[in-house]
């Protein structure tokens, strides 16, 4: 079956814009994750959706950041005003259940740039 | 709060030898620790986990690892290693909350002929 699908693949910007980034998580899972890549910091937890409750959003690095999931499957991670310290690569993740011993499943990422 | 060290930032092996990539952990409670690998340009691919069920865990492509609670260790090892093996390897710890995963610098595993 498909895989965690995540869109654009690469995105550069310009500082201060806005941009979207999309995440499809595998059929059937009902938590959704996001974790951010970067060089300096290694791979960092950004938020956490499970079915319809409200999500864990203490990993967003600051106010500019924001996540939603609509009708429990698809997620859209939107970054306002970019810095450059927003470059990274953003990865996807979902699991059928938020349990312990329930793996992760991985998108390819976003790999985002801003000029 | 629940921890992993990986040591060694890059690791270097010659094909047919074995593989050998270190792991510790830091943990208040039993962890649930995972391996995953990364190759470029791709997402992480689960190569195994450990939940408590045994301190021996097999994984895909040939890859265990070991529960050690006297260590707190969890190293991932492969008796003989393939060009294809070369990737990043990550190890990681579920959370307390149960579900963000916690995740090591990660080891660059260089393979050479």
């Amino acid at each position: 079956g498909a895989g965690v699908s995540q869109s654009p693949s690469n995105k550069v910007t310009e500082k201060g814009k806005d941009v979207e980034l999309r995440c499809d998580p595998i059929s059937g899972h009902t938590a959704l994750y996001w974790y951010r890549q970067s060089l300096g910091q290694g791979l960092e937890f950004l938020i956490y959706f499970q079915g319809n409750s409200a999500p864990d959003k203490s990993g967003l690095p600051s106010d500019r950041f924001s996540a939603e999931r609509t009708g429990g499957s698809v997620s859209t991670l939107t970054i306002q005003r970019t810095q450059q310290e927003d470059s990274a690569v953003y990865l996807c993740a979902s699991s059928l259940a938020a349990r312990f011993d329930q793996p992760q499943h991985f998108g390819d990422g976003t790999r985002l740039s801003i000029l | 709060a629940q921890s992993v060290t990986q040591l060694g930032s890059h690791v270097s092996v010659s094909e047919g030898a074995l593989v050998l990539l270190r792991c510790n952990y830091s943990s208040s409670v039993p962890p649930y620790l995972f391996w995953y690998v990364q190759y470029p340009n791709q997402g992480l691919q689960l190569l195994l986990k450990y939940t408590s069920a045994a301190t021996l865990v097999k994984g895909i492509n040939g890859f265990e690892a070991e529960f050690k609670k006297s260590e707190t260790s969890f190293h991932l090892t492969k008796p003989s290693a393939h060009m294809s093996d070369a990737a990043e390897y990550f190890c990681a710890v579920s959370d307390s909350k149960g579900y963000a995963l916690n995740f090591g610098k990660g080891t660059s595993l260089l393979v050479t002929p």
